[in-house]
């Protein structure tokens, strides 16, 4: 099956510092999502982007879909950014489509004061 | 509401027990998926429902895993006598197409079995 590695395991920042975070995958996706789950376990959208550059607020993403990887930054970041960040794709199997979500095992994020 | 809502949060049940957790998507939305997280993990994918229709049922563990969507909106998971390893947080997500693009989660309930 597809397979969906994150890096790195585990991030700790001090507040105001610049992160990459890095996902990649080993069969062409149509569908890539990056998620923040905070403290309470809710997984929150951050971006859908199967293949290009996308920027929301401190936050942006890239997806090269032909080198199979996709890029988080985060800029001055603040302690509300900790939690675990995943990166989750779909492909298409066999010409049909309903993109069922494969997920990596996440970065863990810590941001200190 | 605006986002997918899931009840109960928390589930404590004994061995044995059988439990029905509750998907309310966003209204509207075609898609329709459940996921298992265990602690310390990523989700994977149980179930997929289009409408009413149960499209893929291949992630489900047991055949004491059971889910409908007999109107196209709500859905049920249910687990039969359940066990020690059924504990997990059991996340539904929807999206708006067929394709499954764009999947909004809810919070999720948080089975405990004893």
């Amino acid at each position: 099956g597809i397979q969906v590695e994150q890096s790195p395991p585990d991030l700790i920042l001090q507040e105001g510092a610049n992160s990459t975070l890095r996902c990649n995958f080993s069969d062409s996706v149509n569908n890539l999502q990056w998620f923040h789950q905070n403290p309470w376990g809710q997984l929150i959208n951050l971006f859908y982007i199967p293949s290009g550059t996308k920027q929301n607020g401190r936050l942006s993403a890239t997806t090269v879909a032909t080198e199979r990887y996709s890029l988080l930054y985060i800029s001055s970041s603040q302690t509300t950014d900790s939690g675990v960040y995943f990166c989750a794709v779909s492909f298409n199997a066999g010409g049909t489509s309903y993109g069922k979500l494969t997920f990596g095992q996440g970065t863990i994020l810590t941001v200190h004061p | 509401g605006a986002g997918v809502s899931q009840s109960p949060r928390y589930k404590v049940a004994k061995r044995g027990q059988d439990v029905a957790l509750r998907c309310d998507p966003i209204s509207g939305h075609v898609s329709l998926f459940w996921y298992q997280q265990a602690l310390g993990q990523g989700p994977e994918f149980l179930t997929y429902f289009q409408n009413e229709a149960q499209l893929d049922k291949s992630g489900l563990p047991s055949d004491r895993f059971f889910a409908e969507r007999p109107e196209g909106s709500v859905s049920t998971l249910k687990i039969q006598r359940t066990q020690q390893e059924d504990s997990a947080v059991y996340l539904c997500a929807s999206s708006l197409g067929a394709s499954g693009r764009g999947q909004f989660f809810g919070p999720g309930t948080r089975l405990t079995v004893l």
